[in-house]
This record gives C-alpha cells, sequence and structure tokens, in this order.
C-alpha cells in the first residue's frame, strides 16, 4: 500500500520567504508527527498531531513555525520569514494509533539561501 | 531531558556480524525503536523493544537492557545494502521519539 507522501521533496528558499511543507499520511493513521533533522544528526521533534488535534507542539523551534491538520489527514508544516539556521530535512511520520510504529515520509531537504 | 549514546561510525566486512550499541537516559521512557537509514531516504522501521531482553528478526536482532538503560542492535551476515546509518530512538509518553545522532556503518567487500 501507499506510504507516507511528502512534498515537495526539494525547496529551495531566499531568506525572509514563507514556505508550506505538505504531508500525506498513511490512509487511516490517525497520529501524524513532524521531525527536523539537520545533517548528520538523528531527527528532532516537532510536533504531534492526534486526529485534527495538536496535541504537543514543544519541539518547534519558534514562532516562526506553525503546523496544522485541519480535517484529521493531510498535514501542512509553514516556515514563515525563513532565515538560514531552518536549512534541514523535514520528515514527516504517521503511526495508527499514538503508541504504534511511527512510519516516515521521504522528507523535504530546505536549503535557505 | 535526554540522553541517547551510539558510536558515530562502524565499518565490517560483507558476511560478518557487527553489534551497535546504545545508551540513553530519559524521562518517559516506554521502549526502544531501531531504525535504518540510506542517504536522502526516509527512516525504515527494524525493531522495537518494551521488555528486557532479545527480540530476533531474521538477520537483525534487538536487545534491551531497561535498568541500565542500553539496547544494541546486532546484524549477522552482512550484505552490502546493509550500508547505512542506523538510529537508536526511545520512545516517550508513549509517542514522542528522541533519536540519537545514528550510527553509519559501512560494509566493506
Amino acid at each position: 500500500g501507499a506510504g507516507v507522501s511528502q512534498s515537495p521533496r526539494y525547496k529551495v528558499a531566499k531568506r525572509g520567504q514563507d514556505v508550506a511543507l505538505r504531508c500525506d499520511p498513511i490512509s487511516g493513521h490517525v497520529s501524524l508527527f513532524w521531525y527536523q533533522q539537520a545533517l548528520g544528526q538523528g531527527p528532532e521533534f516537532l510536533t504531534y498531531f492526534q486526529n485534527e488535534a495538536q496535541l504537543d507542539k514543544s519541539g518547534l523551534p519558534s514562532d516562526r513555525f506553525f503546523a496544522e491538520r485541519p480535517e484529521g489527514s493531510v498535514s501542512t508544516l509553514k516556515i514563515q520569514r525563513t532565515q538560514q539556521e531552518d536549512s534541514a530535512v523535514y520528515l514527516c511520520a504517521s503511526s495508527p494509533k499514538r503508541e504504534e510504529t511511527q512510519y516516515f515520509g521521504p522528507g523535504t531537504r530546505l536549503l535557505v539561501l | 531531558g535526554q540522553n541517547i549514546d551510539q558510536p558515530t561510525e562502524m565499518t565490517a566486512t560483507e558476511g560478518a556480524i557487527v553489534q551497535i550499541n546504545c545508551t540513553y537516559q530519559t524521562s518517559g521512557f516506554n521502549g526502544l525503536f531501531w531504525y535504518q537509514q540510506h542517504a536522502g531516504e526516509a527512516p525504515t522501521f527494524l525493531s522495537y523493544n518494551v521488555l528486557d531482553g532479545l527480540e530476533e528478526k531474521g538477520r537483525f536482532s534487538s536487545f534491551l537492557s531497561r535498568s541500565k538503560g542500553y539496547s544494541y542492535l546486532l546484524l549477522k551476515e552482512l550484505q552490502m545494502k546493509d550500508s547505512a546509518s542506523y538510529l537508536c530512538a526511545v520512545t516517550r509518553w508513549g509517542y514522542k521519539l528522541s533519536f540519537g545522532a545514528g550510527t553509519t556503518v559501512t560494509v566493506r567487500a
């Protein structure tokens, strides 16, 4: 079956631009997660949704980062006024329920110039 | 906070065995995952340990000792396609994954 998909796969932004990253989770998965992975590092937790409710956003680095999942399926991570330090791979993961295995998408590689 | 440590790099020969250790100190611990990540690709699930002991799945085995804050991933009969980064991750409060920096395994012919 189809896995987690993310778009775009690559994004180049000029410093100060806003970007929107999309995640399509596995159909029927209740839980959705966003992670940020810097080069040579493990993923870092950003935020967690259960259906449309954002239950944990403690990992979002600043108020420039915003995530939503309005209908409990597709999610969008938005970064306003991008900075060079935002350059990273943004990974989305979904799981059938909260405590089950998380399945990752291929990520969006963001480069801020 | 949490602290998850694993070696940065390991090299082994095709057909050999490699053991990747992971130590952790964290609050809210529920279990420990191992993921494999090829360069430029998504992490893919390998194993999940909740209870102490060894879980075996084909060529891959994973061990957990909760009292020692220690896990290892054992890769047997290494193949060239096993060259990848291996990520140790603890799950906290039932949902939040905290990852180590990853161990890059290089398999030589």
